[in-house]
């Protein structure tokens, strides 16, 4: 079974430039996540989707952040315009069931890490 | 919504049992545990996870307490590829993990 896919792997851009990322979550997983990880922290949640609705936004920052998920499979994460601060590491994440699931398991992709000079 | 603490660090000798603390005393009764690790460079990997009984698979085991305030994960024969940051997570019933910054964990030859 294919894991969760993520590109770019790697994106170096100046500040107050936009970037997006892009991924591809295991077939058939209905809920799909966001996530930021600073450099010797922990993932951050950014936003939960669950088909194409968005089940929990509460951590991305709206004024810079956008994500969508249109036809509730690929999702897309972008930044617009970038700061310093916000190179990272975005993970993408997945996992078959919803919420109120008694039990459940998400599984990451590798990646995408960002560089902002 | 529970959160969880865990000590920065760790190390572990080679081939002995590394046991891995973490403390969320303010769980819900319908909140599972897990526990994911991320080696340099990767994303979280899963491990396990865990409600009100002790869980096993082949990678580990998991202890929760009676009251659920806190659980321990125990890997019984570390290699030195166990070396990562390992995650304690409490699952909101919403389904979202947070995470917290999690335990370093070195295995020393």
């Amino acid at each position: 079974e294919a894991g969760v896919a993520q590109s770019p792997r790697y994106k170096i851009i100046e500040k107050r430039q936009s970037v997006a990322f892009w991924c591809n979550p295991i077939s058939g997983h209905a809920t799909l996540y966001w996530y930021q990880q600073i450099l010797g922290q922990g993932p951050k949640l950014l936003i939960q989707f669950q088909n194409n609705g968005v089940v929990d936004d509460s951590q991305l920052p709206k004024d810079r952040f956008s994500a969508e998920r249109l036809k509730g499979v690929d999702s897309t994460l972008k930044i617009q315009p970038a700061k310093l601060e916000d190179s990272a590491v975005y993970l993408c994440a997945s996992s078959l069931v919803g919420p109120g699931q008694a039990r459940n398991t998400i599984y990451f992709g590798e990646g995408s890490w960002l560089t902002v000079v | 919504d529970a959160k969880t603490t865990q000590p920065t660090s760790m190390d572990c000798a080679e081939g002995r049992a590394a046991n891995l603390p973490c403390n969320h005393s303010t769980i819900s009764g319908n909140e599972y545990v897990y526990w994911y690790r991320q080696i340099h460079s990767q994303g979280p990997q899963y491990i396990i996870h865990g409600l009100k009984n002790n869980e096993t698979n082949e990678m580990a085991s998991l202890i929760i307490t009676e009251d659920r305030k806190s659980s321990t994960l125990i890997l019984p024969h570390a290699t030195l590829r166990d070396t990562a940051v390992y995650y304690c997570i409490v699952r909101r019933t919403g389904n979202q993990f947070y995470f917290g910054t999690g335990t370093s964990l070195t295995v020393i030859p």
